[in-house]
């Protein structure tokens, strides 16, 4: 199994509504991102995992809260988000963690995200 | 301050070879270079890795001068399903950030 799926694919919300994201892989990698990424942008890096502990916060709000339960999957919970953080939310995965991000990102297809 | 710099479109006809060139100063020695390409409403996805010299693998090649300042990722032979967006990231081995470019629309045409 050489995918990372995520779910749902897409998700409305209005803002006071709770609601998560689910990202998993099977690759065995140690590492898991979440990124944003608005329409003709590029990805934003949110968060990086590494061997299951929070190894980067790109200074996210904390209305998105990322969780990883184990070493396959990967969670984003939001809370009473805003408009402007619709957009398409990205997850990866890469074979090593620690420092070292250099080996080759999988990414999911991605969910898109409209908050009304 | 590290920086990406890739033009915003090219177009190229099938067949030919097309080269994507950008631009990353204050890259330090240790910093790879990372291509990837994204087709709509998809994930990117992995095309080649260097830090120096040329790398070759089955779909692309990604030259590097002596100095770092830029890198050129080159598409042999593109064809219609290689309309995309193609990506360049720069790593930062002291921090671990992620430096994208802005992205470079590559229409082919028949």
């Amino acid at each position: 199994d050489t995918e990372v799926t995520q779910t749902p694919k897409h998700l409305v919300m209005g803002m006071t509504n709770k609601k998560s994201l689910k990202c998993e892989q099977h690759m065995g990698h140690r590492a898991m991102y979440w990124y944003k990424q608005k329409a003709k942008k590029p990805p934003e890096l949110m968060f990086v995992y590494s061997y299951e502990k929070l190894s980067i916060n790109e200074s996210v709000p904390s209305r998105f809260s990322p969780e990883c339960p184990n070493s396959s999957l990967l969670n984003l919970h939001l809370h009473a988000l805003q408009p402007e953080d619709s957009a398409l939310y990205l997850c990866a995965s890469s074979q090593f963690g620690g420092r070292v991000f250099y080996n080759e990102q999988f990414f999911g297809p991605g969910t898109r995200l409209t908050v009304l | 301050l590290a920086k990406t710099t890739q033009p915003i479109s090219m177009d190229s006809y099938e067949g030919q070879e097309v080269n994507i060139t950008c631009s990353h100063n204050n890259i330090a020695t240790n910093d790879y270079i990372t291509w990837y390409q994204q087709f709509p409403s998809q994930g990117p996805r992995f095309i080649i890795q260097g830090y120096k010299t040329k790398v070759t693998n089955e779909v692309a090649s990604l030259f590097i001068p002596a100095d770092r300042k830029s890198s050129t990722l080159s598409l042999p032979r593109v064809s219609l399903s290689d309309t995309a967006v193609y990506y360049c990231l720069v790593v930062l081995s002291n921090t671990g950030k992620l430096i994208f470019g802005q992205g470079t629309t590559l229409q082919v045409k028949p």
